[in-house]
């Protein structure tokens, strides 16, 4: 399998919930992110890791939590979200400080929070 | 960070060719362009990326002026299936993590 799988593809959640949004690839990319797309609004970066070390965090709430273990997976913790927090959650990737093939975006998660 | 401005939506019909200009007037210089295209609930895919004068590959092309302070991506002899949202991005290659996504433009091909 190759490029960079999501799952799941759709959540549905309550308030009081936990879940986790699962991201790989097997691109051999060093860098990895979670980006947020809500509706009618540009993509929001949240997190950056680059070779599994968090090196961006876009004052996004605590209730979301991200883990890289290693270079190939990346995860999104969810704890006691809001309805607000709804939206498409985009995993990518790429080689850092290559030039020419910019990211690789996976599917995304739909999220909604109920 | 180079912020971009590019149209908010545009129609075109199949076969012909369209060419989606942005603007990038504060670009640095150790920035390059990217454009990405968007179908809905899915992540942006890449298309084309350059740095001055013309890029081409299987899917577009992509016209850099001199100045580097707009480009154009050209998509040629459209289908039905290019209707999307694109993106037009500028920043430093070493640091991807810096772009910044605005509403990009949403493409509308008609039959």
């Amino acid at each position: 399998e190759t490029g960079v799988t999501q799952t799941p593809r759709h959540l549905v959640m309550g308030m009081t919930n936990k879940k986790s949004l699962k991201c790989e690839q097997h691109l051999g990319h060093n860098a990895m992110y979670w980006y947020k797309q809500s509706a009618k609004k540009p993509l929001e970066l949240m997190f950056v890791y680059n070779f599994k070390e968090q090196t961006e965090n876009n004052s996004v709430p605590s209730r979301f939590s991200p883990e890289c273990p290693n270079s190939s997976h990346l995860f999104l913790h969810l704890h006691t979200l809001q309805p607000e927090d709804s939206a498409l959650y985009l995993c990518a990737s790429s080689h850092t400080g290559a030039e020419g093939d910019g990211y690789t975006f996976g599917s995304g998660t739909r999220l909604t929070v109920v | 960070l180079a912020k971009t401005t590019q149209p908010i939506s545009m129609d075109s019909y199949e076969g012909q060719e369209v060419n989606i200009t942005c603007s990038h007037n504060n670009i640095a210089t150790n920035d390059y362009i990217t454009w990405y295209q968007q179908f809905p609930s899915q992540g942006p895919r890449f298309i084309i990326q350059g740095y001055k004068t013309k890029v081409t590959n299987e899917v577009a092309s992509l016209f850099i002026p001199a100045d580097r302070k707009s480009s154009t991506l050209s998509l040629p002899r459209v289908s039905l299936s290019d209707t999307a949202v694109y993106y037009c991005l500028v920043g430093d290659v070493d640091s991807n993590y810096q772009l910044i996504w605005g509403a990009g433009t949403k493409l509308i091909i008609k039959p």
